[in-house]
């Protein structure tokens, strides 16, 4: 799976649109980005996933650039309950027997 | 909502104690997990089974062990537990083939080995 770099923390007014970004400059045209985000003390949580197009569901948007190299995951009005690591993983979709690697994410903190 | 739990929540436990985490999950899911994480640190696969009867070890070294007799249960055992071993333990499933691709997580072990 191609590595990712995302930056370590980032703070967020309430109300207001988090852009969390995601490099992953060593991706493969047969591997998707995927977002998972873990509040403090559960289990991490599946945002949403995307190849090449925009993604949008009821929890995020996906924008990836056109050569695919990087991402950005946007949370359109941040509330205090999106305070979360926030993991960008770049893997083959079902590619059969991979587990995701989680690296270190990113600390994503909501300010009222 | 995804239906997978752990038990016990939260243990605590004296050292040379054997103890067993449960994870099961009514998804019928082929795929399980067992990642472990320290406190404000990094998640680390330590187990993972394809189905019934397989298991195999995940990427950081880990004491413990697994077993997958049915589809729907993936227990850890620990068979002599020592204040290392004081984490969280996150189990996890997947379906194969999904249509995200996407697994599922517990809400986790909080293991305390005195």
């Amino acid at each position: 799976d191609a590595k990712t770099t995302q930056p370590t923390s980032m703070d967020c007014a309430e109300g207001r649109a988090a852009n969390l970004p995601c490099n992953h400059s060593t991706i493969s045209g047969n591997e998707y980005v995927y977002w998972y985000r873990q509040i403090h003390s559960q289990g991490p949580q599946y945002i949403i996933h995307g190849l090449k197009n925009n993604e949008t569901n009821e929890m995020a948007s996906l924008i990836i650039t056109e050569d695919r190299k990087s991402s950005t995951l946007i949370l359109p009005h941040a509330t205090l309950r999106d305070t979360a690591v926030y993991y960008c993983i770049v893997r083959v979709r079902n590619s059969g027997n991979t587990p995701l690697v989680f690296g270190k994410g990113t600390r994503l903190s909501v300010i009222a | 909502e995804a239906d997978i739990y752990q038990t016990p929540r939260y243990l605590v436990i004296g050292t040379g104690k054997k103890i067993t985490l449960e994870c099961s999950q009514t998804m019928g899911h082929d795929k399980m997990y067992w990642y472990q994480q320290d406190p404000g640190m990094e998640l680390h696969l330590i187990h993972y089974s394809y189905g019934v009867n397989s298991t195999e070890k995940g990427d950081l070294s880990s004491e413990s062990t697994v077993s997958r007799i049915r589809t729907e249960h993936f227990p850890l055992t620990l068979e002599s537990a020592r204040p290392s071993h004081t984490s969280q333990y996150l189990c996890a499933s997947s379906e194969t083939p999904g249509a995200a691709d996407t697994q599922y997580f517990g809400p986790g072990t909080r293991l305390t080995v005195l």
